[in-house]
Protein backbone atom coordinates (compact mmCIF):
# COMPACT_ATOMS: atom_id res chain seq x y z
CA UNK A 1 0.00 0.00 0.00
CA UNK A 2 1.02 3.29 -1.29
CA UNK A 3 2.13 5.44 1.99
CA UNK A 4 3.67 8.82 3.44
CA UNK A 5 5.43 8.91 6.77
CA UNK A 6 6.52 12.68 8.14
CA UNK A 7 8.85 13.23 11.00
CA UNK A 8 8.65 15.36 13.42
CA UNK A 9 5.26 16.09 14.01
CA UNK A 10 6.17 18.76 15.43
CA UNK A 11 8.99 21.29 15.60
CA UNK A 12 9.84 24.26 17.47
CA UNK A 13 12.59 26.77 16.70
CA UNK A 14 14.11 29.92 17.80
CA UNK A 15 14.02 32.44 15.01
CA UNK A 16 17.38 31.82 12.57
CA UNK A 17 17.82 28.48 13.68
CA UNK A 18 18.06 26.43 10.53
CA UNK A 19 16.68 22.76 10.74
CA UNK A 20 14.98 19.82 8.09
CA UNK A 21 11.47 18.45 7.67
CA UNK A 22 11.94 14.47 6.93
CA UNK A 23 9.03 13.20 4.34
CA UNK A 24 9.76 8.92 3.47
CA UNK A 25 6.92 7.50 1.45
CA UNK A 26 6.41 3.96 -0.04
CA UNK A 27 4.95 3.81 -3.31
CA UNK A 28 4.38 1.78 -6.47
CA UNK A 29 5.71 4.14 -8.57
CA UNK A 30 6.33 7.52 -7.83
CA UNK A 31 5.32 10.31 -10.41
CA UNK A 32 5.96 13.28 -8.04
CA UNK A 33 6.11 14.41 -4.91
CA UNK A 34 4.73 17.68 -3.41
CA UNK A 35 5.07 19.96 -0.52
CA UNK A 36 2.45 22.52 -0.09
CA UNK A 37 2.52 24.93 3.56
CA UNK A 38 -0.88 24.91 5.17
CA UNK A 39 -2.34 27.78 7.78
CA UNK A 40 -4.56 27.14 10.57
CA UNK A 41 -8.03 27.01 9.05
CA UNK A 42 -7.01 27.24 5.40
CA UNK A 43 -5.94 25.45 2.45
CA UNK A 44 -2.69 23.93 1.35
CA UNK A 45 -0.77 25.94 -0.21
CA UNK A 46 1.93 24.52 -3.03
CA UNK A 47 5.26 24.82 -2.62
CA UNK A 48 7.00 22.39 -4.61
CA UNK A 49 7.00 19.43 -7.10
CA UNK A 50 10.21 17.12 -7.26
CA UNK A 51 9.96 14.22 -9.48
CA UNK A 52 13.11 12.40 -9.58
CA UNK A 53 15.90 11.21 -7.19
CA UNK A 54 18.60 14.18 -7.02
CA UNK A 55 15.86 17.08 -7.80
CA UNK A 56 16.18 20.31 -5.85
CA UNK A 57 14.25 23.08 -5.77
CA UNK A 58 14.39 26.37 -3.49
CA UNK A 59 12.36 29.29 -2.88
CA UNK A 60 13.54 31.93 -0.22
CA UNK A 61 14.65 30.20 2.78
CA UNK A 62 13.10 26.97 1.69
CA UNK A 63 14.93 23.88 -0.23
CA UNK A 64 13.37 20.72 -0.74
CA UNK A 65 15.34 17.41 -1.71
CA UNK A 66 14.54 14.07 -3.17
CA UNK A 67 16.26 10.69 -2.61
CA UNK A 68 14.34 7.35 -4.06
CA UNK A 69 12.69 6.54 -0.56
CA UNK A 70 13.21 10.58 0.91
CA UNK A 71 12.58 14.15 0.81
CA UNK A 72 13.48 16.40 3.32
CA UNK A 73 12.45 20.28 3.20
CA UNK A 74 15.47 22.22 4.80
CA UNK A 75 14.80 25.66 5.93
CA UNK A 76 17.17 28.42 6.54
CA UNK A 77 17.00 31.19 8.94
CA UNK A 78 13.28 30.70 9.51
CA UNK A 79 10.63 33.99 10.48
CA UNK A 80 7.85 33.87 12.76
CA UNK A 81 6.06 33.82 9.47
CA UNK A 82 7.62 30.56 8.57
CA UNK A 83 5.09 28.61 11.01
CA UNK A 84 2.68 26.67 9.58
CA UNK A 85 1.90 22.63 9.07
CA UNK A 86 4.36 21.49 6.13
CA UNK A 87 2.50 18.75 4.27
CA UNK A 88 4.48 16.15 1.70
CA UNK A 89 2.22 14.27 -0.98
CA UNK A 90 3.27 11.38 -3.34
CA UNK A 91 1.26 11.26 -7.16
CA UNK A 92 1.93 7.27 -8.64
CA UNK A 93 0.87 6.43 -12.06
CA UNK A 94 -1.80 4.75 -11.56
CA UNK A 95 -3.73 8.23 -10.33
CA UNK A 96 -4.00 11.35 -10.20
CA UNK A 97 -5.01 11.87 -6.68
CA UNK A 98 -2.64 12.92 -3.89
CA UNK A 99 -1.43 11.27 -1.08
CA UNK A 100 -1.00 13.03 1.55
CA UNK A 101 1.18 12.59 5.39
CA UNK A 102 0.18 13.89 8.46
CA UNK A 103 2.53 17.01 8.77
CA UNK A 104 4.89 18.66 10.30
CA UNK A 105 3.73 21.38 12.97
CA UNK A 106 6.19 23.95 12.91
CA UNK A 107 6.45 27.17 15.06
CA UNK A 108 8.98 29.76 14.79
CA UNK A 109 10.02 32.09 17.76
CA UNK A 110 11.43 35.66 17.75
CA UNK B 1 -5.55 36.46 -9.83
CA UNK B 2 -8.35 33.98 -9.59
CA UNK B 3 -7.76 30.57 -7.73
CA UNK B 4 -10.11 27.79 -6.13
CA UNK B 5 -13.17 29.16 -4.55
CA UNK B 6 -15.27 27.12 -1.83
CA UNK B 7 -18.84 28.03 -0.53
CA UNK B 8 -19.83 27.95 1.93
CA UNK B 9 -16.96 28.61 4.40
CA UNK B 10 -18.85 27.42 6.83
CA UNK B 11 -21.54 24.89 7.56
CA UNK B 12 -23.23 23.87 10.63
CA UNK B 13 -25.90 21.33 10.16
CA UNK B 14 -28.00 18.66 12.87
CA UNK B 15 -27.34 15.50 12.86
CA UNK B 16 -29.64 13.61 9.55
CA UNK B 17 -29.78 16.36 7.41
CA UNK B 18 -28.25 17.00 3.92
CA UNK B 19 -25.61 19.09 2.69
CA UNK B 20 -23.99 20.51 -0.35
CA UNK B 21 -20.61 22.14 -1.04
CA UNK B 22 -19.36 24.48 -3.89
CA UNK B 23 -16.41 24.42 -5.57
CA UNK B 24 -15.56 26.73 -8.32
CA UNK B 25 -11.81 25.58 -10.17
CA UNK B 26 -9.60 27.73 -11.38
CA UNK B 27 -10.91 28.55 -15.05
CA UNK B 28 -8.23 26.68 -17.41
CA UNK B 29 -8.33 23.67 -14.94
CA UNK B 30 -9.96 20.94 -16.20
CA UNK B 31 -8.97 18.73 -13.36
CA UNK B 32 -10.93 18.91 -10.13
CA UNK B 33 -10.57 16.71 -6.57
CA UNK B 34 -12.37 16.74 -3.48
CA UNK B 35 -10.10 15.77 -0.13
CA UNK B 36 -11.74 16.14 3.40
CA UNK B 37 -9.29 16.50 6.20
CA UNK B 38 -9.98 16.26 10.00
CA UNK B 39 -7.48 17.91 12.81
CA UNK B 40 -4.06 16.58 13.29
CA UNK B 41 -4.34 14.82 10.02
CA UNK B 42 -3.25 15.45 5.66
CA UNK B 43 -6.14 15.60 3.53
CA UNK B 44 -7.58 12.54 2.29
CA UNK B 45 -8.50 12.12 -1.18
CA UNK B 46 -12.73 11.42 -1.86
CA UNK B 47 -13.13 11.95 -5.74
CA UNK B 48 -11.86 13.53 -8.82
CA UNK B 49 -13.10 14.52 -12.23
CA UNK B 50 -11.34 15.42 -15.72
CA UNK B 51 -14.22 17.89 -17.26
CA UNK B 52 -17.55 16.23 -16.53
CA UNK B 53 -16.74 12.36 -16.29
CA UNK B 54 -16.10 11.36 -12.35
CA UNK B 55 -12.71 9.50 -12.41
CA UNK B 56 -12.25 8.19 -9.62
CA UNK B 57 -13.80 7.62 -6.16
CA UNK B 58 -12.21 6.63 -3.18
CA UNK B 59 -13.37 3.16 -1.16
CA UNK B 60 -13.83 4.81 1.64
CA UNK B 61 -16.38 7.20 0.05
CA UNK B 62 -19.41 6.17 1.96
CA UNK B 63 -22.48 5.96 -0.94
CA UNK B 64 -23.90 9.13 1.28
CA UNK B 65 -21.73 10.94 -0.16
CA UNK B 66 -22.33 12.26 -4.26
CA UNK B 67 -20.26 14.68 -6.53
CA UNK B 68 -21.19 16.08 -9.72
CA UNK B 69 -19.65 18.31 -12.15
CA UNK B 70 -21.97 18.63 -14.78
CA UNK B 71 -20.65 21.22 -17.39
CA UNK B 72 -17.16 20.48 -16.55
CA UNK B 73 -16.44 23.45 -14.49
CA UNK B 74 -18.08 24.22 -10.78
CA UNK B 75 -18.77 20.86 -9.03
CA UNK B 76 -20.68 20.10 -6.04
CA UNK B 77 -20.34 17.73 -3.17
CA UNK B 78 -23.24 16.51 -1.35
CA UNK B 79 -23.63 14.65 1.50
CA UNK B 80 -27.13 12.88 2.60
CA UNK B 81 -28.13 12.45 6.17
CA UNK B 82 -24.90 13.51 7.37
CA UNK B 83 -23.39 11.98 10.93
CA UNK B 84 -21.29 13.59 13.23
CA UNK B 85 -17.98 11.89 11.75
CA UNK B 86 -18.76 13.87 8.81
CA UNK B 87 -17.54 17.06 10.63
CA UNK B 88 -14.26 17.71 8.70
CA UNK B 89 -12.72 20.84 6.55
CA UNK B 90 -13.88 19.45 2.80
CA UNK B 91 -10.88 20.58 0.55
CA UNK B 92 -11.37 21.35 -3.44
CA UNK B 93 -8.43 21.43 -5.77
CA UNK B 94 -7.93 22.08 -9.33
CA UNK B 95 -5.55 21.33 -11.89
CA UNK B 96 -4.37 20.91 -15.79
CA UNK B 97 -3.89 17.82 -17.46
CA UNK B 98 -1.77 17.54 -20.19
CA UNK B 99 1.22 20.05 -19.30
CA UNK B 100 4.46 18.35 -19.46
CA UNK B 101 5.84 17.18 -15.98
CA UNK B 102 3.35 19.16 -14.26
CA UNK B 103 0.19 18.25 -12.39
CA UNK B 104 0.08 20.75 -9.52
CA UNK B 105 -2.83 20.66 -7.74
CA UNK B 106 -3.95 23.66 -6.21
CA UNK B 107 -6.42 24.40 -3.18
CA UNK B 108 -9.27 26.36 -2.13
CA UNK B 109 -10.12 27.90 1.42
CA UNK B 110 -11.93 24.65 2.18
CA UNK B 111 -15.64 24.24 3.78
CA UNK B 112 -15.58 23.96 7.64
CA UNK B 113 -18.36 21.26 8.51
CA UNK B 114 -19.65 20.54 11.95
CA UNK B 115 -22.64 18.41 12.48
CA UNK B 116 -24.07 18.50 15.54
Amino acid sequence: EDQVTQSPEALRLQEGESSSLNCSYTVSGLRGLFWYRQDPGKGPEFLFTLYSAGEEKEKERLKATLTKKESFLHITAPKPEDSATYLCAVQTYNTDKLIFGTGTRLQVFP
Amino acid sequence: DTGVSQNPRHKITKRGQNVTFRCDPISEHNRLYWYRQTLGQGPEFLTYFQNEAQLEKSRLLSDRFSAERPKGSFSTLEIQRTEQGDSAMYLCASSSSGLAGGNEQFFGPGTRLTVL
